[in-house]
């Protein structure tokens, strides 16, 4: 898994509650990426980011932000919670250019009541 | 239309046969292609990257690409009981920020 975390696991939440999802990475990498994905639609990425405090908005975004304060954590934010934001999240790293291939985490598994 | 089409499945195969898994694309700048395999309530991981047109082998599995039909493929030789999961096909353009997935084809290979 690269040395990719993500937490919590599992997380149950209700709807317009805020949720924050944190993937950490041990080596340094500078791409980081957040994904969801679901039933017939694949992995779609929400956001992505290049660099401590360079992001940018994936095909997925609205309802999400992002943060990256430290190379080693990037954070998936839902502001409000709704229940189209049931999913499952994972984390990804590019060891090399962004385009290279792509290493994820465990994923998140998140239900909005 | 989806820029990246894979077929869903389910694909049922008995232990030891070949399996052929395919996607279909329709931007001709993709010039990285991967395919990453996935177990039930895991992330997905990587299994083959191939770099433009070409076959690749690593032990039972090759990728082929074919960029003058947009199509790439994954073999499974042999194929084992521990190789159910779902495989995604992947490819991306050089130069930008993005992979497209396909939305993975499920394999159960039966004992």
């Amino acid at each position: 898994d690269a040395g990719i975390t993500q937490s919590p696991r599992h997380k149950v939440t209700e709807t317009g509650t805020p949720v924050t999802l944190r993937c950490h990475q041990t080596e340094n990498h500078r791409y980081m990426y957040w994904y969801r994905q679901d039933p017939g639609h694949g992995l779609r990425l929400i956001h992505y980011s290049y660099g401590v405090k360079d992001t940018d908005k994936g095909e997925v975004s609205d309802g999400y932000s992002v943060s990256r304060s430290k190379t080693e954590d990037f954070l998936l934010t839902l502001e409000s919670a709704t229940s189209s934001q049931t999913s499952v999240y994972f984390c990804a790293i590019s060891v090399e250019r962004s385009t290279d291939t792509q290493y994820f985490g465990p994923g998140t598994r998140l239900t909005v009541l | 239309q989806k820029e990246v089409e894979q077929d869903p499945g389910p694909l049922s195969v008995p232990e030891g046969a070949i399996v052929s898994l395919n996607c279909t694309y329709s931007n001709s700048a993709f010039q990285y292609f991967m395919w990453y395999r996935q177990y039930s309530r895991k992330g997905p991981e990587l299994l083959m990257y191939t770099y433009s047109s070409g076959n690749k082998e690593d032990g039972r599995f090759t990728a082929q690409v074919d960029k003058s039909s947009k199509y790439i493929s994954l073999f499974i030789r042999d194929s084992q009981p521990s190789d159910s999961a779902t495989y995604l096909c992947a490819m991306s353009v050089e130069g930008y920020q993005k992979v497209t997935f396909g939305t993975g084809t499920k394999l159960q290979v039966i004992p």
